[in-house]
């Protein structure tokens, strides 16, 4: 079985810009969640999707969104990007909903803002 | 962020030795908690997990110890292997929700 793919695997922006990362989760995982991995922050949770609806949310600003499609694939979107959030985007794909479903993560994407 | 970590704990294990990595977690409601092994250009990648009504769990070469009257979680590694060389999270399960993971460890495998 294939693993979690995330796309693209490195980007480049200027601050201000907006960009938009995506993930497939495993065939027949239902749930995804992102996570943002930093050197100062670590891993925090950006929020999880399931049946194409955001069922929790991490402490981050009305910039960073997301949306999930019928085939479970998900999108993750930041707007007016600042320098802060230069970092590793992980998504992580479950069977289920919620966080006592064991969670495959992605080899992530990395982003940096100049 | 609910999770710190600007500089991670190293720990250097020579090649066939037992290694013990340790974590506090925050919450005591917390009722879930997992190890993570995260690799140079990967994702983490799932090792171990338990739940709150265990003090001890053990799989393939490694062993999760509970203790939540302190609210530490520890993860030992037998015979650890230059493969093992890698950085280690604990992750808690808050209100089966989402997972808050702790800083991390930096495991060194010398041969």
């Amino acid at each position: 079985k294939a693993g979690v793919t995330q796309t693209p695997r490195y980007l480049i922006k200027t601050r201000g810009q907006q960009v938009t990362l995506s993930c497939s989760p495993i065939s027949g995982h239902r749930s995804v969640s992102w996570y943002q991995q930093t050197p100062g922050q670590g891993l925090q949770f950006l929020f999880e999707y399931f049946s194409e609806t955001q069922r929790n949310k991490g402490n981050f600003p009305g910039r960073f969104s997301g949306r999930q499609f019928s085939n479970s694939r998900s999108e993750m979107n930041v707007s007016t990007l600042e320098l802060g959030d230069s970092a590793l985007y992980l998504c992580a794909s479950s069977p289920g909903q919620g966080a006592y479903n064991e969670q495959f993560f992605g080899p992530g994407t990395r982003l940096t803002v100049l | 962020g609910e999770s710190v970590g600007l500089h991670l704990p190293t720990l250097s294990v020579q090649e066939g030795d037992n290694s013990i990595i340790n974590c506090a977690y925050s919450n005591s409601a917390s009722d879930y908690f997992i190890w993570y092994k995260q690799e140079s250009g990967k994702g983490p990648q799932f090792i171990i997990d338990i739940r709150s009504n265990m003090d001890k769990r053990q799989g393939q070469r490694v062993t999760v110890l509970l203790n939540k009257t302190v609210k530490h979680l520890s993860l030992q590694i037998a015979a650890t292997q230059p493969g093992d060389s890698a950085v280690y999270f604990c992750a808690e399960n808050i209100y089966g929700n989402k997972l808050v993971f702790g800083a991390g460890t930096i495991l060194r495998v010398k041969s």
